[in-house]
């Protein structure tokens, strides 16, 4: 069975100053992984995604991650927070065999950007 | 929201009563999804649906049932509500299932209290 870790429930972060959500993974196969941003009382929006080809991926909004298959993690990344980063994040997983495209979501981390 | 709605957006109910929560999509999209969001534990699969009257059973599926009787409409159908499906509801859709399509688009959500 496929699971994601996200280690951290609440990231802290100066806003200007890099920062990084961590998320792991476990799944058969060949993974494909996905970040997805939560802001208050809305759904959750596609940030990017891993499939295949280059480890660093990039997003919207200036958010990138790296895929680190000897480490099984694909941490979420943005050189310079805003306060408006602010919001509740989830890295999922889905695992490459059958066709229902079903993901598999982590606990999710909220990251406070602050003045 | 990526063309989907949600109804009701909220909804209290009493123990025992059933509830049907509803998802339209306009992208015509084969795929859609039910999931529900609690507190430590993120996104969990309810059911899903690949095609009209075709749908199956995710990780949380007892006490929930689904119908999806044309391709722009997904039901969510709790037959005896009780206290422990107080929760947020997403519905997501998407387009197929070759990875390169494979993102989720998601709902603005349907907060249930069962009391």
């Amino acid at each position: 069975a496929q699971s994601v870790a996200q280690p951290e429930d609440q990231v802290n972060v100066a806003e200007g100053n890099p920062l990084t959500v961590k998320c792991t993974y476990s799944v058969s196969g060949n993974p494909y992984l996905f970040w997805y941003v939560q802001y208050p009382n809305r759904g959750l929006q596609f940030l990017l995604k891993y499939i295949t080809g280059d480890n660093l991926v990039k997003g919207s909004y200036g958010f990138e991650a790296e895929f680190n298959k000897s480490q099984t993690s694909f941490h979420l990344k943005k050189p310079s927070a805003l306060v408006s980063d602010s919001a509740l994040y989830f890295c999922a997983v889905r695992d490459g065999t059958g066709t229902a495209s079903k993901l598999t979501f982590g606990t999710g981390t909220r990251l406070q950007v602050t003045l | 929201d990526a063309g989907i709605t949600q109804s009701p957006r909220h909804k209290v109910t009493e123990t025992g009563t059933p509830v049907t929560l509803r998802c339209h999509q306009t992208e015509n999209h084969r795929y859609m999804y039910w999931y529900r969001q609690d507190p430590g534990h993120g996104l969990r699969l309810i059911h899903y649906s690949y095609g009209v009257k075709d749908t199956d059973k995710g990780e949380v599926s007892d006490g929930y049932s689904v119908s999806r009787s044309k391709t722009e409409d997904f039901l969510l159908t709790l037959e005896s509500a009780t206290s422990s499906q107080t929760s947020v509801y997403f519905c997501a859709i998407s387009p197929g299932p070759l990875l390169a399509k494979n993102i989720q688009y998601f709902g603005a959500g349907t907060r249930l209290s069962v009391l």
